[in-house]
């Protein structure tokens, strides 16, 4: 069965500071792998998406992710973060339409 | 354009009564999504349909929560004999169409609290 596993809870970052939350999977074949973002009151956002094809993707907010098969990986990376960037983040995989997520991490960032 | 919509934004009833939360869809898209998110978790697969049939709703918990999607547009999901147990943050999604590759566009959610 699909799974992922986002060991971090909470992160605290200072803002301009880089960041990365750390996601594992576990998928049988080839993954797709999805990061979304949620903020307080707000329906889940997609961030980036890995099908195929380069491992490293690029996505909206100058947020980017890197697939390591070798170590069923796929961690979000932020070069500076700002304020804004505060939420809840979620990675998510899915084989056959459903997506399975991770617990979420929550992204704080201090001043 | 519009995006997913889901009514209403917030649900309190009380333990045993019979609730309806509503969807509605980008206009178009063929599959909608049912998940649920319970505080401090990440969102848990309920449902999904593929115009207005049910193509997996392995996730439903029980036979008190049932989804329709009668016109394959908007979708309800019914939650009978409600309990403490189903407080959550009931999601709907939609997508273009089933391909693993579609994005699933959220909609904002339902709070369901039961008391």
């Amino acid at each position: 069965a699909q799974s992922v596993t986002q060991p971090d809870i909470h992160i605290t970052v200072s803002e301009g500071a880089s960041l990365e939350l750390r996601c594992n999977y576990s998928y049988g074949a080839t993954p797709y792998l999805f990061w979304y973002v949620q903020s307080p009151g707000q329906g889940l956002q997609l961030l980036l998406k890995y099908f195929s094809g380069d491992t490293l993707v690029q996505g909206i907010k100058g947020f980017e992710a890197e697939f390591k098969r070798s170590q069923s990986s796929f961690n979000l990376r932020k070069p500076s973060v700002h304020w804004s960037d505060a939420a809840e983040y979620f990675c998510a995989v899915t084989g056959f339409q459903k997506l399975v997520f991770g617990t979420g991490t929550r992204l704080l960032v201090s001043p | 354009g519009a995006g997913v919509s889901q009514t209403p934004s917030n649900k309190v009833t009380e333990k045993g009564k019979y609730v309806e939360l509503r969807c509605d869809p980008i206009s178009g898209h063929t599959a909608l999504y049912w998940y649920r998110q319970s505080l401090g978790q990440g969102p848990e697969f309920l449902i999904y349909f593929q115009g207005t049939g049910a193509a997996d709703d392995s996730g439903l918990p029980n036979d008190r929560f049932f989804a329709v999607r009668p016109e394959g547009s908007v979708s309800t999901l019914k939650i009978q004999r409600t309990e403490r147990g189903d407080s959550a943050v009931y999601l709907c999604a939609s997508s273009p169409g089933t391909s693993g590759t579609n994005e699933q566009f959220f909609g904002p959610g339902t709070r369901l609290t039961v008391l």
